[in-house]
């Protein structure tokens, strides 16, 4: 258990809808990142929420936006659903500070867009 | 555009054989993690290393951080049914606190 929650387990759109994504961190951290991964391959970096501010994109469009609360929880938002959208979606939070960071993923969100 | 290439891709083995997985890239990385997923769960880190040259143990795991920073392996002794699962290594590079993570190494021990 890495005290990392994800909502919700699995979801099923339709190709241009819109979805809503949540993560709420372990206690104590403060950094919440959000990755997307493809069957079979390693996760891609989304982009990175650091004291309610992005701090750090991966190559996504500008229909991936994201949301950090005062809470340290976090929202990942995908407008213009496409079927290439269909991923794991992993959340994984932080402590930034001194120091090399250890990320502690959820279980993951699986988006299936038809 | 950072690209961490793992090798290999898929790798079946017997129960008690050993096995190395490489990491590799052509950028420098300040600090270097390993992380092993099962299905339907998100990664778990095993280790960070952050030194060229660096060596570390966890159990029957060995790590080590390539000379240069650009590359990294794991070894598994002895590997056992419960190592089965998908490695992954991830790297951060100097001034960001973003990892980028590899393409994965499918890993099945049969017994």
């Amino acid at each position: 258990e890495t005290g990392v929650t994800q909502s919700p387990t699995h979801l099923i759109k339709t190709r241009g809808q819109q979805v809503t994504l949540r993560c709420s961190s372990q206690s104590g951290h403060n950094t919440v990142s959000w990755y997307q991964q493809a069957l079979g391959q390693g996760p891609q970096f989304i982009f990175q929420y650091y004291r309610e501010e992005e701090n750090g994109r991966g190559n996504f469009p500008p229909r991936f936006s994201g949301l950090q609360f005062p809470n340290y929880s976090s929202e990942l938002n995908v407008n213009a659903l496409e079927l290439d959208d269909s991923a794991l979606y992993l959340c994984a939070s932080s402590l930034r500070g001194r120091g090399n960071e250890k990320l502690f993923f959820g279980s993951g969100t699986q988006l299936s867009v038809l | 555009t950072q690209l961490l290439e793992q090798s290999p891709q898929f790798l079946s083995i017997q129960e008690g054989e050993n096995l190395t997985v490489y990491c590799n890239s052509s950028s420098v990385f300040s600090s270097l993690q390993w992380y092993r997923q099962e299905p339907g769960e998100g990664p778990v880190l095993l280790v960070t290393v952050v030194t060229g040259g660096e060596v570390k143990k966890l159990k029957r795991l060995t790590f080590q951080f390539g000379d240069a920073r650009k590359d990294s392996s794991l070894h598994i002794t002895a590997a056992q049914p419960g190592d089965t699962g998908l490695y992954l290594c991830a790297g951060a590079t100097s001034g960001t606190y973003k990892y980028i993570f590899g393409t994965g190494t499918r890993l099945k021990v049969l017994a």
